[in-house]
């Protein structure tokens, strides 16, 4: 059964990069079927759709992120990483990994909250 | 950037009731409409993708339909365990974007 599980720092100060990944667990990240996602979701508000990565490198990010973002994927490790740079309050929510198949997404990872404060 | 718009935003529903969530488009998107729940503390589970093709292992109480513009989850015969936030998501136009969400809670 696939699993994701996000991992990084709790706490991001402002200016910052927020760094997350997020390991697979069930199935090979190098499979050519799925893409692997970013979605967000600040605290008590709706869901954000960050950006997609293929495991050939190819990705998509949010235009209203994408000069922040970086994606990528390490197969040796059956990972793939997130890094947003710059961050401010308005960054802190949960992050969320997971597969994109036919174009809808999943499953999800557990999330993991990331907080921006000094 | 297609915005998705639910509603209602809340719903508070006895147990065995139906349920209707809207979900409607800026624009057309076809059928690239998908559903999530979200319970409590949990992340977001895909429960009828394409419009109306209902995920495997999901309750048959679930169901969706429309095209266009203009899409419906029903919950037939709410069960308690359907407290959750639900949202739609769409994939026809980049930006991928959800609705803003539905709360249903039982009361």
């Amino acid at each position: 059964q696939l699993q994701l599980q996000e991992s990084g720092p709790g706490l991001v100060k402002p200016s910052e990069t927020l760094s997350l990944t997020c390991t697979v667990s069930g199935d090979s990240i190098s499979s050519d079927t799925y893409y692997w996602g970013w979605i967000r979701q600040p605290p008590g508000k709706g869901l954000e759709w960050i950006g997609s990565v293929y495991y050939s490198g190819s990705t998509y990010y949010n235009p209203s992120l994408k000069s922040r973002i970086t994606t990528s994927v390490d197969t040796s490790k059956n990972q793939f990483s997130l890094k947003l740079n710059s961050v401010t309050a308005a960054d802190t929510a949960v992050y969320y990994c997971a597969r994109v198949i036919g174009a809808t997404v999943t499953p999800w990872g557990q999330g993991t909250l990331v907080t921006v404060s000094s | 950037e297609i915005v998705l718009t639910q509603s209602p935003d809340f719903q508070s529903v006895t147990p065995k009731e139906e349920v209707t969530i809207t979900c409607r488009a800026s624009q057309s998107i076809g059928v690239s409409l998908h559903w999530y729940q979200q319970k409590p503390n949990q992340s977001p589970k895909l429960l009828i993708k394409f419009a109306s093709q209902s995920f495997s292992g999901v309750p048959s109480r679930f169901s969706g339909s429309g095209s266009g513009t203009d899409f419906t989850l029903t919950i037939n015969s709410l069960e308690a365990e359907d407290a959750a936030t639900y949202y739609c998501h769409q994939s026809s136009s980049l930006p991928w974007t959800f609705g803003q969400g539905t709360k249903v809670e039982i009361k």
